[in-house]
């Protein structure tokens, strides 16, 4: 168990690029969570995944945001037409729950972007 | 809608002193409840949770008691250590579609230990 990882670390862009993040779950992990979290704030969610299937989108995620997860693995992350409100870090969390109570989710290190 | 509130930081204290974050929620239904933390540098590890009513969940020497009557999950250390020195988030799960559970996270308490 590797645990979840994330690439970029770090991603600075300006203002209109594009820019694409990576999440690898931990291995058999079904479910994959992204949440976006600002400066001295809590994470926010921002979509789900259920194997490749996206089931749930917060109103957070704009139509600039697209996430996808192929083959039900690794998971990306794409802001088009960044904006420096964009600025944030962007979580991923997996897990594999044996019952609804017992959902654990486990993080990854997280990807901070920055849009000057 | 669903949210956590919890006591805004920082809190300081001295090494072995005693240690209290409050978190207050509002939710529909029976969420289960979750204390994060956040070292520096690092990613949110799970630090304890609890599932239902007057559960108690532990881990480090942190304890946290799901009070259904009072919606709360505070947070209690007897005896703090410099390493105990992060930001702490109060959290809980809601279910979403295919059984799914969403967190919604309070704003987080920074905690700093002094030796």
């Amino acid at each position: 168990d590797t645990g979840v990882s994330q690439d970029p670390r770090h991603k600075i862009t300006k203002r209109g690029q594009n820019v694409t993040f990576r999440c690898d779950p931990i291995s058999e992990h079904n479910r994959l969570y992204w949440y976006r979290q600002t400066l001295g704030q809590g994470p926010e969610f921002l979509t789900y995944f259920q194997n490749e299937a996206q089931l749930e989108k917060s109103r957070l995620l704009s139509d600039r945001f697209s996430a996808e997860r192929p083959k039900g693995s690794f998971s990306t992350l794409e802001i088009q037409r960044t904006e420096q409100g964009d600025s944030a870090m962007y979580l991923c969390a997996s897990s594999s729950p044996k019952g609804r109570t017992q959902e654990t989710q486990y993080f990854g290190p997280g990807t901070r972007l920055l849009v000057l | 809608g669903d949210s956590v509130t919890q006591m805004e930081g920082p809190v300081t204290l001295s090494e072995e002193a005693f240690l209290t974050i409050n978190c207050t929620y509002t939710a529909t239904g029976y969420p289960s409840l979750f204390w994060y933390v956040q070292y520096p540098g690092e990613g949110l590890q799970l630090l304890l949770k609890a599932t239902k009513a007057d559960d108690k969940g532990s881990n480090k020497g942190f304890e946290a008691t799901y009070r259904k009557e009072t919606t709360s999950f505070h947070l209690e250390k007897g005896s703090v250590q410099v390493s105990d020195s992060a930001v702490y988030f109060c959290a809980l799960s809601v279910m979403i579609k295919a059984a799914g559970n969403k967190l919604t996270f309070g704003g987080g308490t920074r905690v700093l230990v002094k030796p």
